[in-house]
């Protein structure tokens, strides 16, 4: 089976650099999906990688190491609306497009 | 505007009281899903469709029935719900299965009693 594994918690300070990463065993997917949830709302789409490397997306980058199952998003000059759960996901290439969660880190940011 | 909905929002209810979650998408997308997400536990999917018509089974289906008559709407029915079916569900919704971006609902906190 599919699992990625993700740390519960992470805390930073304002202005700052944190890395969040994400950790898999899975038999093969089509990529690594970053969603973002605030306290109360929706997960919302943040990037994709489909291959190795980095993807930069403004504040935010995400990257990709399929030979060491391995990726993370990295948030940069960290602003207080940036304190949200962050959510690793990866589309199942065995079981029909199914999109498998992480159970997300809750980034905490103190000014 | 482009979006996914759910209705109710909120929802208090007792045991056995068959009950239904709407969710509607106006962006003529191919592919919907429910998920329930529990603290620490993330998102779990229920079910999943592909286009009209077609439906399969998430990681946690028991408990659950979903219908895919037209494009838009992917309503998940409860026959019977049990207290460990309160949680957070929400909808989602990719313009195709093989999309990476997933479109969500607001959310419907269900609460069986």
């Amino acid at each position: 089976g599919q699992s990625l594994e993700q740390p519960s918690e992470v805390t930073a300070v304002e202005g700052a650099i944190v890395q969040i990463n994400c950790t898999y065993q899975t038999s093969g997917f089509y990529g690594l999906s970053w969603y973002q949830q605030h306290d109360g709302g929706a997960p919302t789409f943040l990037s994709y990688n489909a291959l190795d490397g980095l993807e930069e997306t403004g504040r935010f980058s995400s990257f990709l190491s399929r030979s060491d199952s391995y990726g993370y998003l990295l948030l940069q000059e960290l602003q207080m609306k940036d304190s949200a759960s962050y959510f690793c996901a990866v589309r199942d290439i065995d079981s029909n497009y199914q999109l498998i969660w992480g159970a997300g880190t809750k980034l905490i940011i103190k000014p | 505007e482009a979006q996914v909905t759910q209705n109710p929002r909120y929802l208090i209810t007792v045991t056995g009281k068959k009950l239904t979650v709407t969710c509607s998408q106006n962006m003529n997308h191919e592919y919907m899903s429910w998920y329930r997400q529990d603290p620490g536990l993330g998102l779990r999917q229920i079910y999943y469709s592909m286009n009209v018509e077609v439906t399969d089974k998430g990681d946690v289906p028991e408990g659950y029935k979903v219908s895919r008559k037209e494009k838009r709407n992917f309503p998940l029915i409860l026959e019977s719900p049990s207290p460990n079916q309160t949680s957070l569900y929400f909808c989602a919704s990719s313009s195709t299965p093989d999309r990476y971006e997933q479109y969500f609902g607001p959310g419907t906190r269900l609460t069986v009693t």
